[in-house]
């Protein structure tokens, strides 16, 4: 099992809110983790968006909007990237990545649609 | 500004050597953690190696190690990855990054005979 699972694809229309979720492999905790979020447009690096360990602890990337938000569920042992009022330009693929074990781990990333 | 900019890509034979650089400007380079990143074509993101600010810690991913080595010059603002060994899986742009916030533009590495 992946120590970080995201959904491959998502879609959602313009103005939408959408969860992007990354889920940390059981045994794992989530609370104990610091969540890194990335995003990548075709042709392009990967672009830090932010980090995420707790509403006191968490670090927003220079410039990125405040409709991007970083969250956890406990329940679902899952980091959350919470993009509110989707826009056309925010179509891109989406990254998490967590430092576990002396290594920088990334999610499989998930592609968002914006219809 | 941040800039970084990877260099020494190129296509290797299987087994072959490469070794690539990463000019970094704009902050003050001995200050900071870097990382090497990589993506095949059409894949993911996979962390390669990280390498603390004075080189005094490294770490490596499984699937590199023993036949990478990175390293880096604090006198040169400059970051290094030794590749060797190389097989085809090896083929991505392989990015450099400061610490986790900054990217640089990546360079191909193709390993075919």
């Amino acid at each position: 099992q992946a120590v970080l699972t995201q959904p491959a694809s998502l879609s959602a229309s313009p103005g939408a809110s959408v969860s992007l979720t990354c889920t940390l492999r059981s045994g794992i905790n989530v609370g104990t983790y610091r969540i890194f979020w990335y995003q990548q447009k075709p042709g392009s690096p990967p672009q830090f968006l932010l980090n995420y360990k707790s509403d006191s602890d968490k670090l927003q990337g220079s410039g990125l909007p405040s409709r991007f938000s970083g969250s956890k569920d406990a329940s679902a042992n899952a980091g959350i990237l919470l993009i509110s009022g989707l826009h056309s330009e925010d179509e891109a693929d989406y990254y998490c990545m967590i430092w576990h074990n002396s290594a920088c781990v990334f999610g499989g990333g998930t592609k968002l649609t914006v219809l | 500004e941040v800039q970084l900019v990877e260099s020494g890509g190129g296509l290797a034979q299987p087994g072959g050597s490469l070794r690539l650089s990463c000019a970094a400007s704009g902050f003050t380079f001995s200050g900071d953690e870097m990382n090497w990143v990589r993506q095949a074509p059409g894949k993911g993101l996979e962390w390669v190696a990280y390498i603390s600010s004075l080189a005094m810690t490294i770490y490596y991913a499984d699937s590199v190690k023993g036949r990478f080595t990175i390293s880096r010059d604090n006198a040169k603002d400059s970051l290094y990855l030794q590749m060797t060994r190389l097989r085809a899986e090896d083929t991505a742009v392989y990015y450099c990054a400061r610490g986790t916030l900054d990217w640089g533009q990546g360079t191909l590495v193709t390993v075919s005979s």
